[in-house]
């Protein structure tokens, strides 16, 4: 199994421009994950779906959007990149089984972004 | 409001000797508590997880954590450190039915020689 893999790894945007980051994941699990980390800081969760077609808002949505079409991937998208969303960008799978008992969370590799 | 303190920003340790890394937790709920390690350039790796029973757990490159309720805390422990444990090392809560994990600030760690 690869995991959960993000591309790409490194990306700079000029402000107003807009990108797709890539999230996949091949351990068939119904929960995935964006957060970020800023330097200094703990992991924000940005968004969260628990199963293809559904998706919420975590702690700090603003300036992301997300869609979640298959259980394997989750890309989140960056409309009109500014300079507060320089950070590193991690996406995460878990599984949770409909009792509700959670389970711990598996994390990409990341994806640094710099917007200038 | 769920919250995790991590009150140390950067330990440095001479190799060989003993670690204890701090954590303390505030969450209404009954918690589930993470360690996770990221190496620098490197995605968050899991270390060990309590959700349960024995209060210390054992978890993989022989590491430990404690959990006391008493005192909120999940401190990670290891008796004896190696260079390659240099690392930033995160604290993380959570709970049956909840979404997210919340993240403590981390706790970057420096072994010398």
């Amino acid at each position: 199994n690869a995991g959960v893999t993000q591309t790409p790894k490194f990306r700079i945007l000029k402000i107003g421009q807009s990108m797709t980051l890539q999230c996949a994941q091949d351990m068939n699990h119904n929960y995935m994950y964006w957060y970020r980390q800023d330097p200094g800081m703990g992991l924000k969760l940005i968004y969260y779906s628990v199963g293809a077609g559904i998706t919420d808002k975590g702690e700090v949505p603003n300036g992301y959007n997300v869609s979640r079409s298959t259980t394997e991937d989750f890309p989140l998208r960056l409309e009109l990149a500014a300079p507060s969303q320089t950070s590193v960008y991690f996406c995460a799978s878990s599984y949770s089984p409909a009792s509700g008992v959670y389970n711990e969370q598996f994390f990409g590799p990341g994806t640094r972004l710099t917007v200038l | 409001a769920q919250s995790v303190t991590q009150p140390d920003i950067h330990i440095t340790v001479s190799e060989g000797a003993s670690l204890e890394l701090r954590c303390n937790y505030s969450y209404g709920a009954t918690p589930y508590l993470f360690w996770y390690v990221q190496s620098p350039g490197q995605g968050l790796q899991l270390l060990l997880k309590y959700f349960s029973g024995d209060t210390l757990v054992q978890g993989i490159k022989g590491f430990e954590a404690e959990f006391k309720r008493s005192q909120s805390s999940f401190n990670l422990r290891k008796p004896s450190v190696h260079w390659s444990d240099a690392a930033e090392y995160f604290c993380a809560v959570g709970a049956a039915g909840a979404n997210n994990l919340f993240f403590g600030t981390g706790t970057r760690l420096t072994v010398i020689p």
